[in-house]
């Protein structure tokens, strides 16, 4: 039992490539967030899934693409890199009902230069 | 847009010294929940709370939910060396299925 992980847990990137940044989880939880940390800042949200098939934006959406298409899997697209996306980026999961706690995967960290 | 503000931004206290962070939202919030970060680190949940007005204890912390279900706040008596870390709040606006996290009380204890 994995828990929620994430893949890879470094990159590095030059302004303008591509990448995916996968999440996955054993739990069967149905709700799935990614979010990214700047240095000393809060976490901010980026697109989030209620379910396999669906997604929705969040606070930061812009520059980021998502899909859901396997519920244990929610994959995190940057399809041309800035240095503004240079970021720690966290997944999190709920069971799908109300009042439980996100579960965090262990962070990717991505430097964009 | 939905914001949750949290202070202060850091906070150094002397061991043995109370601690406490507050969170404020712009929206009322279904719940919130309090995380904790140590250096390097993923969020770790500490606790919810659901109810208008509602209080909860964990050994030297004790959380406050407002009657409002608008502000939240963390404290901690007689702080410890190991409490270091950073603090979030994460509020969860009522009719979403999202959270807004604060930006944050690091917390620096001084042996």
């Amino acid at each position: 039992n994995a828990g929620v992980t994430q893949t890879p847990k470094f990159r590095v990137l030059k302004t303008g490539q591509s990448m995916t940044l996968l999440c996955a989880q054993d739990m069967n939880h149905e709700y799935m967030y990614w979010y990214r940390q700047d240095p000393g800042m809060g976490l901010r949200l980026i697109h989030y899934s209620v379910g396999e098939g669906t997604t929705a934006k969040g606070e930061v959406p812009d520059g980021y693409n998502v899909s859901r298409l396997k519920k244990q899997n929610f994959l995190l697209g940057l399809e041309s890199a800035a240095p503004s996306q240079t970021s720690v980026y966290f997944c999190a999961t709920l069971p799908g009902t109300e009042f439980y706690e996100q579960y965090f995967g262990p962070g990717t960290r991505l430097t964009v230069t | 847009g939905q914001q949750v503000m949290q202070i202060p931004q850091y906070q150094h206290v002397q061991e043995g010294e109370d601690f406490t962070t507050y969170c404020n939202s712009s929206t009322t919030l279904s719940n919130i929940q309090w995380y904790k970060q140590r250096p390097g680190g993923h969020p770790v949940f500490l606790i919810q709370l659901v109810k208008s007005g509602e209080v909860k204890k964990q050994k030297r912390l004790t959380f406050q939910f407002g009657e409002a279900k608008k502000n939240s706040s963390l404290h901690i008596t007689a702080t410890q060396t190991t409490d270091v870390g950073t603090y979030f709040c994460a509020g969860r606006p009522s009719g979403t299925y999202k959270y807004i996290f604060g930006t944050g009380t690091r917390l620096k204890v001084l042996a």
